[in-house]
């Protein structure tokens, strides 16, 4: 089954304790992303890959690490959490099929609910 | 000022009623438009997406864009209660980044 998958789905921690949230997907997309999602300010696009080693700042990179070693893998990290960044997290994949981004297969994890206190 | 608008609703209709879900954007290098579907505790699900101005229609979903008026707009006809859901409109320009509005809450009574 087509899938990504997130972990940890519910992650309650302290201000500053650093902490992953990980992402793997089993499609072979080239192309992965993460959002926040906030009452009233819907998705907001933190980072993105196109491919392993290939990273880029989303509208939001602010306070966020990401990597991409593997295809399969795009781990979120949040060396010193805040409580602003309390939020629901999802990750994506997409195919890119001879260079051309494949709008129709798009997959959206379950999503991690983060709270910072 | 945010680059996709959509009015959060909540949108509430009767079983069989036709829908329209509607955002501005203001970002006049988007090439792409997309709709989602987002069930309560779930990831969001993409329904369709559009390039350019014009119309495209899948089933009892009909996308709409008017690049003139920056207007993107989202049909569904004989709507069921399974359509109960957020929608949620998004741009893309870059082939990369996308900006998403903040999403109608729809609900389709029996």
């Amino acid at each position: 089954e087509a899938q990504v998958t997130q972990n940890p789905r519910y992650l309650i921690t302290v201000t500053g304790k650093k902490l992953t949230v990980t992402c793997s997907q089993n499609m072979n997309h080239e192309y992965m992303s993460w959002y926040r999602q906030d009452p009233g300010l819907g998705l907001r696009q933190i980072y993105y890959s196109m491919n392993v080693e290939v990273t880029d700042k989303g509208d939001v990179p602010e306070g966020y690490k990401v990597s991409r070693k593997e295809k399969r893998n795009f781990p979120l990290i949040l060396e010193s959490p805040s409580p602003n960044q309390t939020s629901l997290y999802f990750c994506a994949s997409s195919l890119r099929s001879s260079g051309i981004f494949r709008r129709d297969e798009q997959f959206f994890g379950p999503g991690t609910r983060l709270t910072v206190l | 000022q945010k680059e996709v608008e959509q009015d959060p609703g909540p949108l509430s209709v009767p079983e069989g009623a036709i829908v329209s879900l509607n955002c501005t954007y203001s970002n006049s290098a988007f090439q792409y438009f997309m709709w989602y579907r987002q069930y309560s505790r779930k990831g969001p699900e993409l329904l369709m997406y559009t390039y350019s101005s014009g119309n495209k229609e899948d089933g009892r979903f009909t996308a709409q864009v008017d690049k003139s008026s920056k207007y993107i707009s989202l049909f569904i006809r004989d709507s069921q209660p399974s359509d109960s859901a957020t929608y949620l409109c998004a741009g893309e320009y870059n082939f990369n980044k996308f900006y998403f509005g903040s999403g109608t809450k729809l609900n389709v009574k029996p």
